[in-house]
């Protein structure tokens, strides 16, 4: 079974500019996730799906950023413009369902943002 | 609100040994799970055990146990006869299992270095 896919897998970018992150669920999986990880710390979550359905944006800067997933499948982050402070790895997840206690989130390879 | 803690910024280990990863969590939450990922350097983050906080036995996978101790709030990862490719950063991550979605919160890792 392949893994959940993100490309590309490094960006590197002036400030000011847009840049998006793509991301390939595992196949199956309705909940999909996009996390942010600073250099030092653990993911945060930015934004969850359920099939094409954003769920939970709370944590997400809506000024500058957005996301899709058209017809509950692949799923695109983007920036818009993008700033020094978001530099950072930017995680996606997949889980199945949360009908399973445990609800496990399988993660991608992320994508390495550096914004000059 | 969920923290997670983990005070080791460093561990060193001989390959062969063992080698405990503390984790203590804070919560007011009866029901939750405890998880533990590791992400090489690649940047993948990779599930490795699970813990359910009503799980009467300590979860354990292959040479990875959970030391779950509920009373003193801790799930510390304990690896056995460490490998060189165990070398990386390890994460202590936790999540409520109420009705609804409840967001995986991480703690900021350990990085563990085995050495020959």
């Amino acid at each position: 079974e392949a893994g959940v896919v993100q490309s590309p897998r490094y960006k590197i970018i002036e400030k000011k500019q847009p840049v998006a992150f793509w991301c390939n669920p595992i196949s199956g999986h309705n909940t999909l996730y996009w996390y942010r990880q600073n250099l030092g710390q653990g993911p945060e979550l930015l934004i969850r799906y359920e099939n094409e359905e954003a769920v939970d944006d709370s944590q997400l800067p809506k000024d500058r950023f957005s996301a899709e997933r058209l017809k509950g499948v692949d799923s695109t982050l983007k920036i818009q413009p993008a700033e020094l402070g978001d530099s950072a790895v930017y995680l996606c997840a997949s889980s199945r369902s949360l009908m399973m206690s445990a609800e496990t989130q399988y993660f991608g390879p992320g994508t390495r943002l550096l914004v000059l | 609100a969920q923290k997670i803690t983990q005070t080791q910024p460093g561990m060193f280990v001989q390959e062969k040994e063992a080698v405990t990863l503390d984790c203590t969590y804070d919560t007011s939450d009866q029901s939750y799970g405890l998880f533990w990922y590791k992400q090489p350097s690649s940047g993948e983050m990779i599930f490795l055990i699970y813990q359910g906080s009503y799980d009467e036995q300590n979860a354990t996978e292959g040479r990875y146990s959970l030391n779950f101790q509920k009373a003193r709030k801790s799930a510390n990862l304990v690896i056995s006869a460490s490998q060189l490719g165990d070398s990386a950063m390890y994460f202590c991550a936790m999540r409520p299992m109420n009705t609804g979605f409840q967001k995986l919160v991480f703690g900021t890792g350990t990085r563990l270095l085995v050495s020959p």
